[in-house]
């Protein structure tokens, strides 16, 4: 069956634009999770779904950042005028289970993005 | 906040060779959970530890959670060139939601 999928794979960015990066997680999965992996670094935990809800989002590391996950299924992650130090791989990984960080996450291929 | 910290950062070793990379936490754990990342890819689940103790097998791997649920190390018996990557551990504390990783061991085979 078919992984988490996420788009665009690359993006680059001027300084200020805004961004929305698309997760589609494994069908079935109720948890949502969104990482942002920096060059040579630990994925580092942003925000967390439980269906539509957003149960967690005490990483996001400021106000530009918002996410979404509206019907359950598909999550976009937002960031508003993006900066340099915004630039890293994000990555969107699906659990089947319920229970908080309990299961198994199930990564997609992350989204490259490049602030210049 | 919670830290998970994992040593060494990277592991050189020759085929055939054994490899052991450690993860500690500076509080205590619910779960630890174990990823491989090959470079260029992202990160796949290996294996999750619960119990105070538990000790895990995977072929040549085997996976250890401590006593007090604080540390966990990997053992990767007679390395082959497609162990290489890197190899994250992942702490779920008891209060939060929120997976914790550790910065990773980058494994290098040479044949």
């Amino acid at each position: 069956g078919a992984g988490v999928s996420q788009s665009p794979r690359y993006k680059v960015a001027k300084r200020g634009q805004d961004v929305a990066l698309r997760c589609d997680p494994i069908s079935g999965h109720v948890s949502l999770f969104w990482y942002q992996q920096a060059l040579g670094q630990g994925p580092e935990f942003l925000t967390y779904f439980q269906n539509e809800a957003q149960l967690d989002k005490s990483g996001l590391p400021s106000d530009r950042f918002f996410a979404e996950r509206p019907e359950g299924s598909v999550s976009t992650l937002k960031i508003q005028r993006t900066q340099q130090e915004d630039s890293a791989v994000y990555l969107c990984a699906s659990s089947l289970s319920g229970s908080r960080g309990n299961y198994e996450q199930y990564f997609g291929p992350g989204t490259r993005l490049t602030v210049t | 906040g919670q830290q998970v910290m994992q040593i060494p950062q990277y592991q050189h070793v020759q085929e055939g060779e054994d490899f052991t990379t450690y993860c500690n936490s500076s509080t205590t754990l619910s779960n630890i959970q174990w990823y491989k990342q090959r470079p260029g890819g992202h990160p796949v689940f290996l294996i999750q530890l619960v119990k105070s103790g538990e000790v895990k097998k995977q072929k040549r791997l085997t996976f250890q959670f401590g006593e007090a649920k604080k540390n966990s190390s990997l053992h990767i018996t007679a390395t082959q060139t497609t162990d290489v990557g890197t190899y994250f551990c992942a702490g779920l504390s008891n209060s939060g939601s929120r997976l914790t990783f550790g910065e990773g061991t980058q494994l290098t085979v040479n044949p």
